[in-house]
C-alpha cells in the first residue's frame, strides 16, 4: 500500500527566512496532495493541495511543488512569521481510495523571533 | 458556525471500562472519519464512514467500533479501553460531492488509559 515519508521531523527557522519540508510517496497512481497545519491543541486544518496533473501550485506565501518522477513534493513558506509555528502534515490519496488520505508523521515547524 | 465537535475534550479511564467518544458536524457532511494520532505516527486512520449506515475499517480498526445512524454523528466506541489506546483522537468530516478531499477536523479528544 501506500507510504508517505515527510523530513525533518523538526525544522526551526528565524522569522523572515523560508522554511521547506519534504514528503515522498510510493503508490505511483497517488493524484492528489494536501497540506494540513495543525496548530497547538486543534485539529488539522487544510492550507493547499495539489492534484498530479499540476507542477506547483501558489497561494500567498505558501507554495507546492510536485514531482511526479520522483514522487515528491514540498511546501514552500516564505518570509516565516511567528503564527506560522505549527505542526505540518503532508498527504497523499489515490482517485480510487474511497477518499482516504495517507499522512505523512509529520513536522514541527518552530519560528525562532 | 461550521464545526466539528467532539466530545469530551479529556478522558482518564481505566482498563477495561467501555467509553464512547462523541463526534456531530453540523455542515451536512457525507463522509466521517476517525482518526489517532501517536507521536512519530502521523494520523492514522481507525475507521471511517461514507453516509449513513456505511461504515468501512481504516488502517488501525482492532478495538474499536462505530456507527452511523445519523448523518451528523458518527460516535467511536471502545468497548473495554486497553492502555495502548491511549492516545489523541481527531473526528473528520467532508463532502465528496463538494470537496472530496478537504476534510475539517474536530478539536481532538485526548484519553489516556490506565
Amino acid at each position: 500500500g501506500e507510504n508517505v515519508e515527510q523530513h525533518p521531523s523538526t525544522l526551526s527557522v528565524q522569522e523572515g527566512d523560508s522554511a521547506v519540508i519534504k514528503c515522498t510517496y510510493s503508490d505511483s497512481a497517488s493524484n492528489y496532495f494536501p497540506w494540513y497545519k495543525q496548530e497547538l491543541g486543534k485539529g488539522p486544518q487544510l492550507i493547499i493541495d495539489i492534484r498530479s496533473n499540476v507542477g506547483e501550485k501558489k497561494d500567498q506565501r505558501i507554495a507546492v511543488t510536485l514531482n511526479k518522477t520522483a514522487k515528491h513534493f514540498s511546501l514552500h513558506i516564505t518570509e516565516t512569521q511567528p503564527e506560522d509555528s505549527a505542526v505540518y502534515f503532508c498527504a497523499a490519496s489515490r482517485w480510487d481510495s474511497n477518499y482516504q488520505l495517507i499522512w505523512g508523521a509529520g513536522t514541527k515547524l518552530i519560528i525562532k523571533p | 458556525e461550521a464545526q466539528v465537535t467532539q466530545n469530551p475534550r479529556y478522558l482518564i479511564t481505566v482498563t477495561g471500562k467501555k467509553l464512547t467518544v462523541t463526534c456531530s458536524q453540523n455542515m451536512n457532511h457525507e463522509y466521517m472519519s476517525w482518526y489517532r494520532q501517536d507521536p512519530g505516527l502521523g494520523l492514522r486512520q481507525i475507521y471511517y464512514s461514507m453516509n449513513v449506515e456505511v461504515t468501512d475499517k481504516g488502517d488501525v480498526p482492532e478495538g474499536y467500533k462505530v456507527s452511523r445512524k445519523e448523518k451528523r454523528n458518527f460516535p467511536l466506541i471502545l468497548e473495554s479501553p486497553s492502555p495502548n489506546q491511549t492516545s489523541l483522537y481527531f473526528c473528520a468530516s467532508s463532502s465528496p460531492s463538494v470537496k472530496p478531499y478537504e476534510q475539517y477536523f474536530g478539536p481532538g479528544t485526548r484519553l489516556t488509559v490506565t
